[in-house]
């Protein structure tokens, strides 16, 4: 399971309130990500963090927000979630041995439905 | 950014037969490409990688190959398995800290 774990597994929520996702690594890896998976659009990069209080927008960024207050932490927050959030969220961690050998590992996923 | 294309969007082969998907990517210093293996209601597993230094690497039914003056890489499974039945994505990565996925083909393997 590449020691990573997401909650919660799934939730249900209302349109307008904020939502927190978190995702937790017991590896010590440095870079870690959230993805959302949407039939016909496969994994769209959120947020990725390069370290602590270090993260950067990726391709969807836009009504998320991210934190990583600790390396083993990385938490995802929709600010006031709309139903275009609904998705399957998966977090992951990439092994960074200076270049030479990246491999991504994915969590579990999160199956958020906003109504 | 990159930009992953994958193809097909589905496929369906015979038990036994082979199976090949597609991907082009449009960053020339795009250089790792992972493909991911992904069942139903699973997370997305890593089943074979390839960096831009080598053509072609193969893990027993599955090889991956790669042409970096055209930009794109291909996943070949031989003799399929009904076990093989999954939906599959390729990525590309540069500096090992983006990856950016293609929409993914979903096999099945006919009995």
């Amino acid at each position: 399971d590449a020691g990573i774990t997401q909650s919660p597994r799934h939730k249900v929520t209302e349109t307008g309130t904020p939502v927190t996702l978190r995702c937790h690594q017991t590896e010590n890896h440095r870079y870690m990500y959230w993805y959302r998976q949407d039939p016909g659009h496969g994994l769209r990069l959120i947020h990725y963090s390069y370290g602590v209080k270090d993260t950067d927008k990726g391709e969807v960024s836009d009504g998320y927000s991210v934190s990583r207050s600790k390396t083993e932490d990385f938490l995802l927050t929709l600010e006031s979630a709309t139903s275009s959030q609904t998705s399957v969220y998966f977090c992951a961690i990439s092994e960074d041995r200076q270049g030479v050998d990246e491999k991504l590992f994915f969590g579990s996923g999160t199956q958020l439905s906003v109504l | 950014g990159e930009n992953v294309e994958q193809h097909p969007s589905t496929l369906s082969v015979q038990e036994g037969d082979s199976a090949v998907i597609k991907c082009t990517y449009s960053d020339s210093a795009s250089n790792y490409f992972p493909w991911y293996k992904q069942e139903l209601g699973k997370r997305p597993q890593l089943i074979i990688d390839i960096r831009s230094n080598v053509g072609e690497k193969k893990d027993q039914r599955i090889a991956v190959t790669l042409n970096k003056t055209a930009k794109h890489f291909s996943l070949h499974i031989t003799e399929t398995q009904p076990e093989d039945s999954a939906v599959y994505f390729c990525a590309a990565s540069k500096h090992g800290n983006q990856f950016y996925f293609g929409t993914g083909t979903s096999l099945t393997v006919i009995p």
